[in-house]
């Protein structure tokens, strides 16, 4: 069982700079979601994907954030213009359709900080 | 918008007694799911029970198990013969039962165990 996979797993960058974290989900999962958790607080649905189909997206998704999900497999979550806001833990899962309560397993997250 | 409240920052327990953590959420809808995760210090965050709204027996998974009050809105999580390994921030969570699958979180309580 590999679990669901993000990379990096820490970023540090500068205002201004773009970032681009990587998520792999359980290989036969066809959900993939991201959260965003800032310190104290409990994640925050940010976006999610069915296949390569992105279904929703949170009014938290400003415009310098956009996520992919090419072939349905791996997905990526770009950051530009990065902000000090944004620093935060941006954690990814995934979820199998044919497990009918569509459990969501969650990866380690990439802990991004903006100087 | 549905939301989901934790009322208490932080909790404390002996080892191997029991501790009980609240949750209370806000809902307009009859069908749904609600979750317990467990998110250990720099560790990701596990499922560790859940519960489906139109049941009415009350979840259970060994040492952990739930009180769903649904009139009243109320999910709390009792951990019995505590651990020391039991010591995490917990994440009570809320999912619609319909198309939407994305979870809403509470702030969390932070277990610490004594030994």
């Amino acid at each position: 069982d590999t679990g669901v996979s993000q990379d990096p797993r820490h970023k540090i960058t500068k205002r201004g700079q773009n970032v681009t974290f990587r998520c792999d989900p359980i290989s036969e999962h066809n959900r993939l979601y991201w959260y965003r958790q800032t310190l104290g607080q409990g994640p925050e649905f940010l976006t999610y994907f069915q296949n390569e189909a992105q279904l929703e997206k949170s009014r938290l998704l400003s415009d310098r954030f956009s996520a992919e999900r090419p072939k349905g497999s791996f997905s990526t979550l770009e950051i530009q213009r990065t902000e000090q806001g944004d620093s935060a833990m941006y954690l990814c899962a995934s979820s199998s359709q044919d497990r009918g309560l569509y459990e969501q397993y969650f990866g380690p997250g990439t802990r991004l900080t903006v100087t | 918008a549905q939301t989901v409240t934790q009322s208490q920052p932080e909790m404390s327990v002996q080892e191997a007694e029991t501790v009980t953590l609240s949750c209370t959420y806000d809902t307009s809808e009859s069908d749904y799911y609600l979750f317990w995760y467990k998110q250990p210090p720099s560790r990701q965050m596990i499922l560790v029970i859940r519960q489906e709204a139109y049941k009415q027996q009350n979840a259970t998974e060994n040492r952990f198990s739930v009180n769903f009050q649904k009139a009243a809105k109320s999910f709390s999580l009792k951990i019995s013969d505590s651990q020391l390994g039991d010591a995490a921030m917990y994440f009570c969570a809320y999912r619609s039962g319909g198309s939407n699958y994305k979870l809403t979180f509470g702030k969390g309580t932070l277990l610490t165990v004594n030994p």
